[in-house]
């Protein structure tokens, strides 16, 4: 179990400019989200997946928002046209469904900074 | 409208003493409810969950205790350690098959001073 592991851990762009950002789960998960943080909130989700298919997004996850996970491996989430309220950590996690309560394992989180 | 509420931003307690963190919640559809602990730069971490059927969850230093009439769960850390100083938060689940997307509360700082 080597954890979940995000990159790049920072990223700062310019207004406008668009961004992807990767995922890497624990490798037997089958379930995989992306979650948003802003300081002093609790992470917000946006999307997962079940293997390959995209199963739910959030209402919060505008059309600039894209997420993958090709071959039901790592996924990645892409944001287009960026914008300074898109500024935030954006945590990815991956879970094993089992039929039963199964927490999340969480990454360190890509810190997005628009500018 | 927030469903899940951290009522307490901070929390100080003594090394050794009892820590309480506390979580509300207003969607009757909730079924498992979990705890994390995040320490800075890092993601959060599983500390302890509880399902609705059950009204207390013990792990080693950890209880977490729901109660389903008031729609209220609490975290209690006894003793508590310098090192359980980070943000705790509580979430909540209506997922069946598991507690992969959840609510999460704005979470709670705790302190433990030597």
């Amino acid at each position: 179990d080597t954890g979940v592991s995000q990159n790049p851990r920072h990223k700062i762009t310019k207004r406008g400019q668009n961004v992807t950002f990767r995922c890497d789960p624990i490798s037997e998960h089958n379930r995989l989200y992306w979650y948003r943080q802003t300081l002093g909130q609790g992470p917000e989700f946006l999307t997962y997946f079940q293997n390959e298919a995209q199963l739910e997004k959030s209402r919060l996850l505008s059309d600039r928002f894209s997420a993958e996970r090709p071959k039901g491996s790592f996924s990645t989430l892409e944001i287009q046209r960026t914008e300074q309220g898109d500024s935030a950590m954006y945590l990815c996690a991956s879970s094993l469904e089992r039929g039963s309560l199964s927490p999340l394992h969480f990454g360190n989180g890509t810190r997005l900074t628009v500018t | 409208d927030q469903q899940v509420k951290q009522n307490s931003p901070s929390l100080s307690v003594q090394e050794g003493r009892i820590s309480i963190l506390n979580c509300d919640y207003t969607n009757s559809m909730f079924d498992y409810f979990l705890w994390y602990k995040k320490y800075p730069a890092e993601g959060p971490t599983f500390l302890i969950s509880i399902s609705s059927i059950k009204d207390k969850n013990e792990d080693g230093r950890f209880t977490v205790f729901l109660n389903k009439s008031a729609k209220h769960l609490s975290l209690h850390i006894v003793p508590s350690q310098p090192g359980d100083s980070a943000v705790y938060f509580c979430a909540a689940s209506a997922d069946k098959y598991g507690a992969g997307k959840s609510t999460f509360g704005d979470g709670t700082t705790l302190t433990v001073k030597p």
